[in-house]
């Protein structure tokens, strides 16, 4: 059973890049047709829907979110990544990274304060 | 801005029968749509329940189920158990783009 971690720092600046990454055991990350997807969540709020990755390569992301956010695999170290730039603070939130949506990691509180 | 609605709270009762529903603002909701489903409890992560449409995981309860119904994907819970009180939500597929509705609190009482 495929198992998610993230890791990243707990606390960036506004202006600055969030930037986390997300660990899978149990599986090959480039294995079979699956993607890889982000997703967050402020505090006593809904799910946000980032973006996901496939294995191809090839990336969606949330509209609202395009102009900042990048998602990357890195096959190597079975790792994905997500870097959101120019962060304020209702980035603020609870990061998730999830296989095919279907297993999701613990989740990462990020608070975006100076 | 598409938005994905859900009902914000609904209440059932141990045993009895309940249907949530996912609506979009373009209109009918279609299998194209590749409607899911998500559980999640207070201080846990989602646990993902159906997947287009009316695909259960190897660990989603019978009880649950899901379909189209009305223009709308439903997520229908028969026979609830006190340990389904949570939140759920669901996500629609826009263009590759995923849409999270804003979810839905359900109580058992």
């Amino acid at each position: 059973q495929v198992q998610l971690q993230e890791s990243g720092p707990g606390l960036v600046k506004p202006s600055q890049t969030l930037s986390l990454t997300c660990t899978v055991s149990g599986g090959s990350i480039s294995s079979g047709s699956y993607y890889w997807s982000w997703i967050r969540q402020p505090a006593g709020k809904g799910l946000e829907w980032i973006g996901r990755i496939y294995t191809s390569g090839s990336t969606n992301y949330n509209p609202s979110l395009k102009s900042r956010v990048t998602i990357s695999v890195d096959t190597s170290k079975n790792q994905f990544s997500l870097k959101l730039s120019s962060v304020t603070a209702a980035d603020t939130a609870v990061y998730y990274c999830a296989s095919k949506l279907w297993v999701w990691g613990q989740g990462t509180l990020v608070t975006v304060s100076s | 801005q598409t938005v994905v609605t859900q009902e914000p709270s609904l209440t059932v009762s141990p045993g009895g029968t309940v249907t949530l529903t996912c609506a979009s603002s373009t209109g009918a909701v279609t299998s194209g749509y590749y409607p899911n489903w998500f559980q999640q409890k207070p201080g846990q992560a989602p646990r993902a329940l159906i997947y287009s449409t009316s695909n259960k995981h190897s660990w989603t309860p019978a009880r649950f189920s899901g379909s189209l119904l009305g223009g709308k994907a439903a997520l229908t819970l028969s026979g609830v158990q006190p340990e389904d009180e949570a939140e759920y939500y669901c996500l629609l597929y826009y263009g590759g783009a995923g849409v999270f509705g804003g979810g839905t609190k359900l109580t058992v009482l």
